[in-house]
């Protein structure tokens, strides 16, 4: 079973904030991976990591940033938060094989 | 263009029959597939995946199918439980090795009737 970490779970934040989704994993994993999805929609790649101090943009373009300072963390910011980043935030890490674990996920709603 | 196509956005069925659920896929070049489900409000749980030089692999209730030929694999879930009822995301991996991206569909919302 796989240890990976999302905070907060739900948030809800006006327009124009920084906000910070956190992501952690205690597997030792050195892939890590942002996903975004909406309703009824594929999970899309915003952001991901192979290892510290690695960071590369996924397929969807997003106005978020990430960092991977550590192996276990991998946090997700948005510096100015708008409507359109209303959405589910998912968190996966992989140990190098195929298989993905995800983190609960973080439902973003910015008004 | 979605490379990843889960073209029946629902699927209902009786509690002990079977599940079929289907995915099909535009890129040649994928070589590892993978199915994911998912409750409301969780994230997605691994269930099972199948290699390309497979056609079959099974896991208890689950088994997925591969046919390249016709870039179609299937789930099948027998016999198919209340506790199955989630959305079932199709996902499959590119040929460039272990650090190639994941490519989903968009889900299948399964419904299993008591």
């Amino acid at each position: 079973e796989a240890d990976i970490y999302q905070t907060p779970r739900y948030l809800v934040i006006g327009t124009g904030k920084k906000i910070t989704l956190e992501c952690s994993q205690t597997m030792g994993h050195d892939k890590m991976y942002w996903y975004q999805q909406d309703p009824g929609m594929e999970l899309h790649l915003i952001h991901y990591s192979y290892g510290v101090n690695s960071t590369e943009k996924g397929d969807l373009s997003s106005e978020s940033t990430v960092s991977r300072i550590r192996t276990e963390h991998f946090p997700l910011t948005l510096e100015s938060a708008r409507p359109s980043h209303t959405s589910q935030y998912l968190c996966a890490s992989s140990a190098g094989g195929n298989i993905q674990y995800f983190g609960a996920g973080t439902r973003l709603s910015v008004l | 263009d979605q490379q990843v196509k889960q073209n029946s956005p629902s699927l209902s069925v009786q509690e002990g029959r079977i599940s079929i659920l289907n995915c099909d896929y535009t890129n040649s070049m994928f070589d590892y597939f993978l199915w994911y489900k998912k409750y409301p409000a969780e994230g997605p749980t691994f269930l099972i995946s199948i290699s390309s030089i497979k056609d079959k692999n099974e896991d208890g209730r689950f088994t997925v199918f591969l046919n390249k030929s016709a870039k179609h694999l299937s789930l099948h879930i027998v016999p198919s439980q209340p506790g199955d009822s989630a959305v079932y995301f199709c996902a499959a991996r590119g040929a460039a090795g272990a650090n190639s991206k994941l490519t989903f569909g968009k889900g299948i919302t399964l419904s299993v009737r008591p």
